[in-house]
């Protein structure tokens, strides 16, 4: 079985300011882990995964996530928001079934005040 | 290329009623994931079509069911709407169904109310 925890439904964050989003999972085999975003009443859109290549990943609007196995983390990360990153942000996890299925967090919002 | 995309946007319905929801995939993907997501909850996944097959199921009672069509297109059917059903529903394409390394692109949902 796998699951995954957000901890803070939410955060708020100056602009300018470091943006941190913590992500813990549960996994019984390997896990590959993705955060998504998703702007209102809108779809997910992928801002990264990991799938074992390398710890830390980058990915699309400055994001960028590092897996660490002995945390089971994968915290979400941003060096300086922007006022469009406001949206709510899931983690998920991937693993080992048939089927590509993913089990979601509840979800962080990302406030963003200037 | 043309993104995943859902039909319709918005849907009301009463209770006992049924619907059917729309997805279609993404250009070049033969996997379809259906998710359901309650207000302030992550996504939950309801079940996975490949090849016209359901590949995989998530917690959901046999009211809600689905197709997927030659053409890799999805359609989801919820029978006796209740009124928990109401959520906006995603539909998400995929290359292949097993490799869980495989990325789901999201449609942008189909928000149902059930009155």
């Amino acid at each position: 079985a796998q699951s995954v925890t957000q901890l803070g439904s939410h955060v708020s964050v100056s602009e300018g300011a470091l943006v941190l989003l913590r992500c813990n999972y549960s996994s019984s085999v390997p896990p590959y882990l993705f955060w998504y975003v998703q702007y209102p009443n809108q779809g997910l859109q992928l801002l990264l995964k990991y799938t074992s290549a390398a710890t830390l990943v980058k990915g699309i609007n400055g994001f960028e996530a590092e897996f660490k196995k002995s945390e089971t983390s994968f915290h979400l990360t941003k060096p300086s928001a922007h006022m469009s990153d406001a949206a709510e942000y899931f983690c998920a996890v991937s693993g080992n079934s048939g089927y590509s299925t993913l089990t979601f967090g509840k979800g962080t919002m990302l406030l963003v005040s200037p | 290329e043309t993104g995943v995309t859902q039909s319709p946007t918005h849907l009301i319905k009463t209770r006992g009623q049924q619907v059917t929801l729309r997805c279609s995939s993404q250009s070049g993907h033969n996997t379809v994931s259906w998710y359901q997501q309650a207000l302030g909850q992550g996504p939950q996944f309801i079940f996975q079509y490949y090849r016209e097959e359901e590949n995989g199921r998530g917690n959901f009672p046999p009211r809600f069911s689905g197709l997927q069509f030659p053409n890799y297109s999805s359609e989801l059917n919820v029978n006796a709407l209740e009124l928990d059903d109401s959520a906006l529903y995603l539909c998400a394409s995929s290359f292949g169904p097993g490799g869980n390394q495989e990325t789901q692109y999201f449609g942008p949902g189909t928000r149902l109310l059930v009155l």
